[in-house]
């Protein structure tokens, strides 16, 4: 059974904050890595789709790093905001079409 | 452009009643996935189609469970019987290819349904 995990599950930041959430997932059989922002009754938005060891996105304030050989990702977000508030969902690809998701990490930005 | 869209965005049923979820993919996405989310839990893979054939079921919790999708495009999950385990948000993706490393699934806004 692949298993994705997510930490911290939740957070609470003041605005202003830079903050990191870690996912970590299996270091074999690796196609991609995905990150998604959820906000409450909305669809979940693409983030970042990464494939390469070592590789680094970046939009706006978000950025995020992989390493497929220890089989973790890190997401930052620099300069919270409110509208940042969110649940943030990382999903890994290996062999097959499905994406397997960690549970999340719930970021609330307090103004 | 129209990103996916799915119907209904809520659905109240009774324990035992059947229940048919609808999504309508991007236009011109030859892949489509159905996923689910219970409480507390992650999202969890249902079904993926490729055109109109499912060449991954292994989701699917059960025989109650069921889905189909014709023309290439809309897509249908039914479940039959609901049971109240069976609430939960479910969200329908579509991604231009299937294969390829680095495809992005767009997600539609999911069908909240509470079984009763």
């Amino acid at each position: 059974i692949l298993n994705v995990e997510q930490s911290p599950q939740s957070l609470h930041v003041q605005e202003g904050d830079s903050t990191n959430f870690t996912c970590s997932f299996p270091s074999s059989n690796f196609y991609a890595l995905h990150w998604y922002r959820w906000e409450t009754a909305k669809s979940p938005e693409a983030l970042f789709v990464m494939t390469l060891n070592g590789d680094e996105k970046k939009k706006g304030r978000i950025s995020a790093t992989l390493n497929t050989k220890e089989g973790y990702s890190y997401l930052y977000i620099k300069g919270s905001q409110p509208e940042d508030s969110a649940t943030y969902l990382c999903a890994f690809k290996g062999g097959s079409e499905k994406l397997v998701f960690g549970k999340g990490t719930k970021l609330t930005v307090n103004p | 452009g129209a990103g996916v869209s799915q119907s209904p965005s809520n659905k109240v049923t009774e324990k035992g009643k059947d229940v048919e979820l609808r999504c309508d993919p991007i236009s011109g996405h030859t892949a489509l996935y159905w996923y689910r989310q219970s409480l507390g839990q992650g999202l969890e893979f249902l079904i993926y189609f490729q055109g109109n054939s499912a060449p991954d079921k292994s989701g699917l919790p059960s025989d109650r469970f069921s889905a189909e999708r014709t023309g290439g495009s809309v897509s249908t999950l039914t479940i039959q019987r609901t049971q109240q385990e069976d609430s939960a948000v479910y969200l329908c993706a579509s991604s231009l290819w299937s294969s390829g490393m680095g495809e992005t699934q767009y997600f539609g806004p999911g069908t909240r349904l509470l079984v009763l």
